[in-house]
C-alpha cells in the first residue's frame, strides 16, 4: 500500500533562517497536498501539486513536486513565528480526489 | 469569510453509546469528507459523500458508521456502538466543484471512555 514518509519529524529553527520539509512517496502520485495544522484551528490548505516538476508559491512558502511525482518539498523563507505548527502532506491514493493518505506531519518552532 | 463548523468541539461518551457528530459544511460545496486522526498517529480518510450519496469509503468506515445529510446544510457522521478506539479527532471537510482545496472544520475530539 502506498505510504507517505515526511522528514524531519519536528524541527527547531531561529526566527528569519530557511527551512525545508520533505514528504516521499513509495508510489507515483496523483496529487499532493500541503496542510498546515495548529491546535484547534483544524487543518489548513497550503498548496496542491499535480505535475511532475511543479512548483508553486504562496508569500515565503514554497512547495516543488519532482518529475518523478514522488517526493515534495516545502521551503519557507525567512521563517517567522506564525509559520510554527505541523506541516502535513497529503497525496490522492487514487484519481479521484481527496480520498487521501497523509505523512506524519513535521512540527515547525519558531524560536525568536 | 466561509468555513466548515464542526460541532460539538468536544464529546466524550460511553462506550457502546451511538454518538452523532455534526459538521456544516461550506454552503455552495459540493464534495463532503470525514476524516479522523487518534492521538498520535496520521490522518486517515473515512468517507466521502456527493451527490447525496457515499462516493469513496475506507476499510475504517465499516457497518458501524454511517453518514448522512439530512436537510442540505448539515453533513452527519453517526457512529452507532462507539469502542474505546474510535476515540480520536474527527474532521469534516468540503470542497466545490472544481476547487483543489479542500476546507476544513476545527474537528471534533471524541473520547470513548
Amino acid at each position: 500500500s502506498q505510504e507517505l514518509e515526511q522528514s524531519p519529524q519536528s524541527l527547531i529553527v531561529q526566527e528569519g533562517k530557511n527551512l525545508t520539509i520533505n514528504c516521499t512517496s513509495s508510489k507515483t502520485l496523483y496529487g499532493l497536498y500541503w496542510y498546515k495544522q495548529k491546535y484547534g484551528e483544524g487543518l489548513i490548505f497550503l498548496m496542491m501539486l499535480q505535475k511532475g516538476g511543479e512548483e508553486k508559491s504562496h508569500e515565503k512558502i514554497t512547495a516543488k513536486l519532482d518529475e518523478k511525482k514522488q517526493q515534495s518539498s516545502l521551503h519557507i523563507t525567512a521563517s517567522q513565528p506564525s509559520h510554527a505548527g505541523i506541516y502535513l502532506c497529503g497525496a490522492d491514493r487514487f484519481k479521484s480526489n481527496y480520498q487521501l493518505i497523509w505523512g506524519a506531519g513535521t512540527k515547525l518552532i519558531i524560536k525568536p | 469569510e466561509p468555513e466548515v463548523t464542526q460541532t460539538p468541539s468536544h464529546q466524550v461518551t460511553q462506550m457502546g453509546q451511538e454518538v452523532i457528530l455534526r459538521c456544516v459544511p461550506i454552503s455552495n460545496h459540493l464534495y463532503f469528507y470525514w476524516y479522523r486522526q487518534i492521538l498520535g498517529q496520521k490522518v486517515e480518510f473515512l468517507v466521502s459523500f456527493y451527490n447525496n450519496e457515499i462516493s469513496e469509503k475506507s476499510e475504517i468506515f465499516d457497518d458501524q458508521f454511517s453518514v448522512e445529510r439530512p436537510d442540505g446544510s448539515n453533513f452527519t457522521l453517526k457512529i452507532r456502538s462507539t469502542k474505546l478506539e474510535d476515540s480520536a479527532m474527527y474532521f469534516c471537510a468540503s470542497r466545490p466543484l472544481g476547487g483543489t482545496e479542500a476546507f476544513f472544520g476545527q474537528g471534533t475530539r471524541l473520547t470513548v471512555v
